[in-house]
């Protein structure tokens, strides 16, 4: 299996541009997350979807940040428009399950530098 | 909402054995367990559901006290390949989230 893949694996943009960030699950897998991982706070959930139907987008910072599902094997990210403190590593995982009780498997990320 | 972890970094012997907590503020249905490399995603360990079950994976086990919303990562004998930051994730009884915790910087040396 290929496990979860995403990309692309580095972008460096400038402040005010678009930024989106492409995964693909697991394939057979249900749950799809997205983190976000930064020294200052650590490993963040931002969204999560089940079926291709967004759970709990609670994570998500601002309206500047969009998550998109539209099938399952297939998922974006979007940032618009981008600003230096969104500077991170962005994780996708891929479930079998919903989060209760599901093992998650990581994509290798993508590292975001916003200039 | 975020569970702590403790310690926030350890440094052992090859050999040594460690502990790894983490506690959380909510009644909690279940704990994963994962493990981070430098510049790595972080790979899956173990899950601990409600009812006190201890789990093992090689020389690496774990508990989980649902009572107290603690669980403890147990690692025996060290190895240099257990260096990483190990993370715990704790789901709520209540609600939908998932949080990682502050994580556990582990290092062992020869």
């Amino acid at each position: 299996d290929a496990g979860v893949i995403q990309s692309p694996r580095h972008e460096v943009t400038e402040m005010g541009q678009e930024v989106t960030l492409r995964c693909k699950p697991i394939s057979g897998h249900n749950s799809l997350f997205w983190y976000r991982q930064t020294m200052m706070r650590g490993l963040e959930l931002l969204i999560y979807f089940n079926n291709n139907v967004p759970i709990d987008d609670s994570g998500m910072p601002e309206d500047r940040f969009s998550a998109k599902m539209p099938n399952a094997s297939f998922s974006t990210l979007k940032i618009q428009p981008s600003e230096p403190r969104d500077s991170a590593v962005y994780f996708c995982a891929s479930s079998l399950l919903r989060v209760r009780g599901g093992e998650q498997y990581f994509g290798p990320g993508t590292r975001l530098t916003v200039t | 909402q975020q569970p702590v972890q403790s310690p926030q970094a350890v440094i052992l012997r090859e050999g040594e054995d460690a502990v790894i907590n983490c506690s959380s503020s909510k009644a909690l249905y279940s704990v994963h367990w994962y493990r981070q490399k430098h510049g790595e995603a972080p790979v899956f360990l173990m899950i601990l559901l409600k009812g006190g079950e201890q789990k093992g994976h090689e020389k690496i086990s774990a508990s989980f006290n649902e009572k107290k919303q603690q669980s403890s990562l147990y690692l025996t004998a060290s190895q240099l390949s257990y260096s990483g930051t190990y993370f715990c994730g704790t789901e709520a009884e209540a609600g939908n989230q998932f949080y990682f915790g502050t994580g556990t910087s582990l290092t062992v040396i020869p």
